[in-house]
C-alpha cells in the first residue's frame, strides 16, 4: 500500500512551451500533496503545498505563475510548469500523506526529470 | 524555524564496516524526523522515523537511529554495510509538527567499497 505514481518520469521541452506533471496517490486518498525540486546533487527543496479543493501555498521565492499546481481530487495532483526555460531544468518530486493516519509519513513519487532545450 | 545539517556530504566505507551517517538538527517543537535513501533518478524511499516514543528507532534493510534530544542529533547507523547501501540519504524534520511537509538536509552519498 501506500504508492504515489508521477507521470511523465522524464520528459524533454523546448523552452516557451508548458509540461504538466502528474502525481497521483494509487492506493489512498491524500488531502494533502508536497511538491519538490531537487538540482543535481543538491537536496530537495519544498515549492509548494497542494491542497485539495483549495489554493496552493507556495514556499518563499516559489513563483506560484510559473509553477501552476492544480488538486482537483483526492488521488491527483498536477504541477504545470508555464513558459519553461532551461533553467527550470530539474528533477521534480511529489509526495503525499494519508491524513486519515496520524503520525504517518508522506509517501514519495519517483520523480520527474525535467529537461528544457 | 526549524533545519538540519547533515556532517559530510560523502562518506565512504568498506563492505562489512560500521556506517554512521550525522543528523543534528533545529527545532523549536519536538521533532519529527526521518531518513530517506535515494537512488539515481528515483524518488525517495523511508528507512525510518522518530515521530514520539522510543528514541531507538530500527528501520529497513538494518538500518538504525537514535534520537538524542540533549545533543539534537538523529544519526543513522547500521552496523555492516553491503554494496547495495551505496546511495544518497537525506535525513528530514518534518516543519512544526507536520510528518508531511518536510526541510531535508544537504544530503550524505554513501560509498562502499568492495
Amino acid at each position: 500500500g501506500a504508492v504515489v505514481s508521477q507521470h511523465p518520469s522524464w520528459v524533454i521541452c523546448k523552452s516557451g512551451t508548458s509540461v504538466k506533471i502528474e502525481c497521483r496517490s494509487l492506493d489512498f486518498q491524500a488531502t494533502t500533496m508536497f511538491w519538490y525540486r531537487q538540482f543535481p546533487k543538491q537536496s530537495l527543496m519544498l515549492m509548494a503545498t497542494s491542497n485539495e479543493g483549495s489554493k496552493a501555498t507556495y514556499e518563499q521565492g516559489v513563483e506560484k505563475d510559473k509553477f501552476l499546481i492544480n488538486h482537483a481530487s483526492l488521488t491527483l495532483s498536477t504541477l504545470t510548469v508555464t513558459s519553461a526555460h532551461p533553467e527550470d531544468s530539474s528533477f521534480y518530486i511529489c509526495s503525499a500523506r494519508d491524513l486519515r493516519r496520524t503520525n504517518t509519513e508522506a509517501f514519495f513519487g519517483q520523480g520527474t526529470r525535467l529537461t528544457v532545450v | 524555524a526549524q533545519s538540519v545539517t547533515q556532517l559530510g556530504s560523502h562518506v565512504s566505507v568498506s563492505e562489512g564496516a560500521l556506517v554512521l551517517l550525522r543528523c543534528n538538527y533545529s527545532s523549536s517543537v519536538p521533532p519529527y524526523l526521518f531518513w530517506y535513501v535515494q537512488y539515481p533518478n528515483q524518488g525517495l524511499q523511508l528507512l525510518l522515523k522518530y515521530t514520539t516514543g522510543a528514541t531507538l528507532v530500527k528501520g529497513i534493510n538494518g538500518f538504525e537511529a537514535e534520537f538524542k534530544k540533549s545533543e539534537t542529533s538523529f544519526h543513522l547507523t547500521k552496523p555492516s554495510a553491503h554494496m547495495s547501501d551505496a546511495a544518497e540519504y537525506f535525513c528530514a524534520v518534518g516543519v512544526s509538527g507536520n510528518t508531511g511537509k518536510l526541510i531535508f538536509g544537504q544530503g550524505t552519498t554513501l560509498q562502499v567499497k568492495p
